[in-house]
């Protein structure tokens, strides 16, 4: 079993739709929780960073992290055909030597207008 | 405030031959990582330096791959001699420290193919 487990899609979507994005993973240690989103051949840019367990807001996305199952979401309301992008979910754990981020496979997203 | 540079973007050779990416991070970033994305996958860490000191480079398959960073600002990674497998994009990225959990700036990448 991989770490972290990301449905690759493609995922197509209407604009306006709400879009939900899922990670699952297995290691009980990881704390920190991040969305990364990718356009095509450009770097991944942070998105949305969260701390253990709960929910946060900015904007239009809306990132939720449930430790007692190992499962994180990323919701994008509105969704905007410049949402079209690859969204990597990475993880990683707290205190010394424990900060690599462990990447999923990323979900290809795209927002038809 | 200017981002992570890297270069050549776009790299092709010949299977046994070699190639070195360039990475400047963010000024005053103390920590600079080499990732291997290969199509379809998520980033892979290469090697993680803490200024000019490595950090972590246990998935380095260092038979081939190489990597310094001088004077703790740039970087470069070296590949010699590629294999087929080597074809992905190498992405740098770096923090202000290490224990900045999941705050990385990425560059644009160096993307290989090899033939």
């Amino acid at each position: 079993q991989k770490e972290v487990e990301q449905d690759p899609g493609p995922l197509s979507v209407p604009e306006g739709a709400i879009v939900s994005l899922n990670c699952t993973y297995s290691n009980s240690a990881f704390q920190y929780f991040m969305w990364y989103r990718q356009y095509s051949r450009k770097g991944p840019e942070l998105l949305m960073y969260t701390y253990s367990s709960g929910n946060k807001e900015d904007g239009r996305f809306t990132a939720q992290v449930d430790k007692s199952s190992k499962y994180i979401s990323l919701f994008i309301r509105d969704s905007q055909p410049s949402d079209s992008a690859t969204y990597l979910c990475a993880m990683s754990g707290s205190g010394a030597g424990s900060y690599q981020l462990t990447f999923g496979k990323g979900t290809k997203l795209s927002v038809i207008p | 405030e200017a981002g992570v540079a890297q270069s050549p973007r776009y790299k092709i050779i010949e299977k046994r031959q070699s190639v070195a990416f360039w990475c400047n991070p963010i000024s005053g970033h103390a920590t600079l990582y080499w990732y291997q994305q290969i199509l379809g996958q998520g980033p892979k860490l290469l090697i993680q330096f803490q200024n000019n000191g490595v950090v972590d480079d246990s998935q380095l398959p260092k038979d081939r791959f190489s990597a310094e960073r001088l004077k703790g600002v740039d970087s470069t990674l070296k590949i010699q001699p590629a294999k087929l497998e080597d074809s992905a994009v190498y992405l740098c990225a770096s923090s202000l420290r290490a224990g900045s959990a999941g705050e990385l700036f990425f560059g644009e990448g160096s993307r290989l193919t090899v033939l």
